[in-house]
């Protein structure tokens, strides 16, 4: 069945570092790829999304680009800060239904 | 902009009971859903609904029932609470389904004693 992979459950990191989050997908197709963001006491926000190969999404100074081939849909970001600590989610749209399934998460500590 | 309200925020339950968790959005949108979030698990979809008085079940319906009577409200039931279950249920919303985004709620936290 469909799937994420969160590879990393934490990271710690310190100010100005540079963020990488691995993410991968098992699912038939192209189905859209996400990732949500959650701070203590919050639920998940949106960060941003992509459904093409190749396509890029961004926000935040976050970024990912869509890999078909690698099946992959790894964050980065090339400076964190301290108020970047938070959970963060990879999701996959089942059949681009509207189903989201999640990976684990991974949890960013930053360290100013 | 809009909000999601998810009534209470905190709920103590006993083995057994029944309990109902309430969702709110003034979004207007469509697509409701209802997440449980449990500690290195991620979330996972118990509910979801496409319109007022559609239901379809996600991976986790077994031991809830659901309720979109309205547009804007969208109501969870835990009709058997597990002993010592320790969960964060999220409520979410989005403009129609496929590919869109879901905003969240600030969730509901469970414990049964």
């Amino acid at each position: 069945g469909d799937s994420v992979t969160q590879t990393e459950g934490q990271v710690a990191l310190s100010e100005e570092d540079f963020l990488t989050i691995h993410c991968n997908y098992s699912a038939s197709g192209y189905p859209a790829l996400f990732w949500y963001v959650q701070y203590p006491g919050e639920g998940p926000q949106f960060l941003f999304r992509a459904s093409r190969d190749k396509e890029k999404g961004s926000s935040r100074g976050f970024e990912a680009t869509y890999d078909k081939g690698t099946t992959s849909f790894h964050l980065r970001k090339a400076s964190v800060q301290e108020s970047d600590s938070a959970v963060y989610y990879c999701a996959l749209d089942i059949g681009n239904t509207g189903k989201l399934i999640f990976g684990l998460g991974t949890t960013l500590q930053v360290q100013p | 902009g809009g909000i999601i309200t998810q009534t209470p925020k905190f709920l103590i339950g006993q083995e057994g009971q029944k309990l109902t968790l309430k969702c709110q959005q003034n979004f207007n949108h469509d697509t409701m859903y209802w997440y449980r979030q449990d500690s290195g698990k991620g979330l996972r979809l118990i509910y979801y609904s496409i319109t007022e008085n559609d239901l379809q079940k996600g991976d986790l319906s077994e031991g809830y029932d659901a309720s979109r009577e309205k547009k804007s409200s969208f109501s969870l039931t835990v009709t058997s609470a597990q002993k010592n279950e320790m969960a964060v249920f999220l409520c979410a919303s989005s403009i129609t389904g496929a590919q869109d985004t879901q905003y969240f709620g600030p969730g509901t936290r469970l414990l049964v004693l």
